[in-house]
């Protein structure tokens, strides 16, 4: 079946620090990735979006490429501040297949100073 | 738009009780799903509705548990007779089929069960 595996956290980070979250996927046909974020006490947010092999989704200094050849959504940020701390999804959709989401099971992140 | 509500946003009941949590998704939207999640177990879809049908509840972990929608502006999902192992935050999601799939969350209503 469809499903998403992403690296176990806690990831902690020195603010101003490079972030990298892995995710990978299996998927039986061509789905559309998504990274969620949830902070602390709230629901989850989508945070980027990729439909199509080599897209990549920004947001908020947040990116994440599309590699169809690795079936892999990393998420990336340059510097991360302490307010980035949260737990991070990664999550998909089967383009045609109903609008199910499968999830990662989430990585906390947490940034000090 | 005010996002989608949930309510209440905190339950506390004793084992046995029974629990209704509510959800109004945003307006528009055609699609509605209530997840839970735990430390242990994650995130958990339970069921989803599309245009207020139920199409997948294959998460609803047992009888005891049940989801309606009698209209497009309001779901509930129900635990009757509740127990401690239902303890988790409960989440409603709605979202709008054919515009890229993206769900918006609402904020949770956190059960806990003694």
């Amino acid at each position: 079946g469809d499903s998403v595996t992403q690296m176990e956290g806690p990831v902690t980070l020195s603010e101003e620090a490079f972030l990298t979250i892995n995710c990978t996927y299996t998927a039986t046909g061509y789905p559309s990735l998504f990274w969620y974020v949830q902070y602390p006490g709230e629901g989850l947010q989508l945070l980027l979006k990729a439909t199509k092999a080599d897209d990549k989704g920004s947001n908020k200094g947040f990116e994440a490429t599309y590699r169809k050849e690795t079936t892999s959504f990393h998420l990336e940020k340059g510097s991360v501040q302490v307010s980035d701390s949260a737990v991070y999804f990664c999550a998909l959709i089967l383009t045609g297949g109903g609008n199910k989401l499968t999830f990662g099971t989430g990585t906390q992140l947490k940034v000090e100073l | 738009d005010a996002g989608v509500i949930q309510s209440p946003r905190h339950e506390v009941t004793e084992m046995g009780q029974e629990v209704t949590l509510r959800c109004k998704p945003i307006s528009g939207h055609n699609s509605l799903f209530w997840y839970r999640q735990t430390m242990m177990r994650g995130l958990e879809l339970l069921i989803y509705f599309n245009n207020n049908v139920p199409i997948d509840d294959s998460g609803m972990p047992e009888d005891r548990f049940s989801a309606k929608m009698p209209n497009a502006s309001f779901s509930t999902l129900k635990i009757q007779p509740s127990e401690p192992r239902d303890s988790a935050v409960y989440f409603c999601a709605s979202s709008f089929v054919a515009s890229s799939y993206e769900q918006y969350f609402g904020p949770g209503t956190r059960l806990t069960v003694t």
